[in-house]
């Protein structure tokens, strides 16, 4: 079993929608949540990220993790075509020495 | 954005070949990463390094090795390179004290024919 599950995708919205991506996890010592948002041909670059539980808002984004659910999510509010990119869950631990465990990226895709 | 380099961006090679690929970063990072990235899967770390003559093999085997003698500088060597080894290619860094943030080179597309 994968320690981050992460739903592939494609996702396909209109310009406009919230969009919600969302992660499940196995190990209960991850405590540094993060999203990355990698364009094509290019990459990832971190976008969001949250310490132990909560919600933590940026602009249209907003992440959150709920440690007893071990379930993390990012939300997309007026979703743009700009927002068109493959979106990364990674995770880590303080026993893990800075290494990053990813889902394998959810294709988003948001039509004008 | 971040200033971490990878060359070349693409590379078309045939079966047996040695290659090196080069990873850059002028940001005084001590941790550096390899990853490797195949379509709709997860990134798998190959090799990462915690500074200066520290090498370790990452969760995913690799028959690639790597070198870390100066603290900018983390190349990836392939010795015979063959078909299965087609695939991206990411370097990334972090700083002493980064539980979270690596930095991403913009990767090499590797296709071995």
């Amino acid at each position: 079993q994968k320690e981050v599950e992460q739903d592939p995708g494609p996702l396909s919205v209109p310009e406009g929608a919230i969009v919600s991506l969302n992660c499940t996890y196995s190990n209960s010592a991850f405590q540094y949540f993060m999203w990355y948002r990698q364009y094509s041909r290019k990459g990832p670059e971190l976008l969001m990220y949250t310490y132990s539980s909560g919600n933590k808002e940026d602009g249209r984004f907003t992440a959150q993790v709920d440690k007893s659910s071990k379930y993390i999510s990012l939300f997309i509010r007026d979703s743009q075509p700009s927002d068109s990119a493959t979106y990364l869950c990674a995770m880590s631990a303080d026993n893990q020495g800075g290494k990053l465990i990813f889902g394998q990226g959810t294709e988003l895709s948001v039509k004008p | 954005e971040a200033d971490i380099y990878q060359t070349p961006r693409y590379l078309v090679i045939g079966t047996g070949k040695k290659i090196t690929l080069e990873c850059s970063q002028t940001m005084g990072h001590d941790k550096m990463y390899w990853y490797q990235q195949d379509p709709g899967m997860e990134l798998h770390l190959i090799h990462y390094s915690y500074g200066v003559n520290s090498t370790e093999k990452g969760d995913l085997s690799s028959e690639s090795t790597v070198s870390r003698i100066r603290t900018e500088h983390f190349p990836l060597t392939l010795e015979s390179a063959r078909p299965s080894h087609t695939s991206q290619y990411l370097c990334a860094s972090s700083d002493r004290q980064g539980r979270y943030e690596q930095y991403f080179g913009p990767g090499t597309r590797l296709t071995v024919t």
